[in-house]
């Protein structure tokens, strides 16, 4: 299994540009989550989503939107990228909300807004 | 409003001494609490969570609800220890259950 996978690794966007995060995962988990870290911060929820059709927002949602059409993908898209959207993307999921079930994260996606 | 502290940005000890990383939480409930490790060029992953009372690499954390601390301790730190670690909160109920609360993480370097 190649858990959860994240594309591009790193990508410099001018500002105004848009552009979509890909993240997909080969474990079956229902449950998918965008975060963004800044440096020298913890990771904020941007979105997260329950399952195929099912988004919501997370703490940091204004300037993102999310789909989940399929299990398997949950992709991140930027609209209009601004300078303070510089930060490293991680994509995680996770095959319950319950304690008992860890949420696995993706290698991240360094964002670079110019 | 919920929120993990880690104090320390930057924690730095010799190999073979007790290591402690610190986490302090506000929560209104009884919390999830978990600790997440980054090692250098890998991704992030869970190192222990309290509930089950494990120990992990030889880890471990207590949850003191009177202190709302849930510190990370090792006797003997190894240099294969240096890494980021995060504490880390979990919503147990409404709409946010499962959702995690990050602090800020603290850096651990263990010097030869």
């Amino acid at each position: 299994n190649a858990g959860v996978t994240q594309t591009p690794k790193f990508r410099i966007l001018k500002i105004g540009q848009s552009m979509t995060l890909q993240c997909a995962q080969d474990m079956n988990h229902n449950y998918m989550y965008w975060y963004r870290q800044d440096p020298g911060m913890g990771l904020k929820l941007i979105y997260y989503s329950v399952g195929a059709g099912i988004t919501d927002k997370g703490e940091v949602p204004n300037g993102y939107n999310v789909s989940r059409s399929t299990t398997e993908d949950f992709p991140l898209r930027l609209e209009l990228a601004a300078p303070s959207q510089t930060s490293v993307y991680f994509c995680a999921s996770s095959y319950s909300k319950d304690y008992r079930y860890e949420q696995y994260f993706g290698p991240g996606t360094r964002l670079t807004v110019t | 409003a919920q929120r993990v502290t880690q104090p320390e940005k930057l924690l730095s000890v010799f190999k073979g001494a007790p290591v402690e990383l610190k986490c302090n939480y506000s929560y209104s409930g009884s919390p999830e609490l978990f600790w997440y490790v980054q090692y250098s060029r890998q991704r992030l992953q869970l190192l222990l969570r309290h509930i089950s009372r494990e120990s992990i690499k030889g880890f471990t954390a207590d949850l003191n609800k009177g202190e709302t601390s849930f510190h990370l301790k090792k006797p003997f730190a190894q240099e294969e220890d240096s890494a980021m670690y995060y504490c880390a909160l979990q919503h147990r109920h409404g709409g946010s259950q499962g959702n995690l609360i990050f602090g800020k993480g603290t850096k651990l370097s263990v010097k030869p």
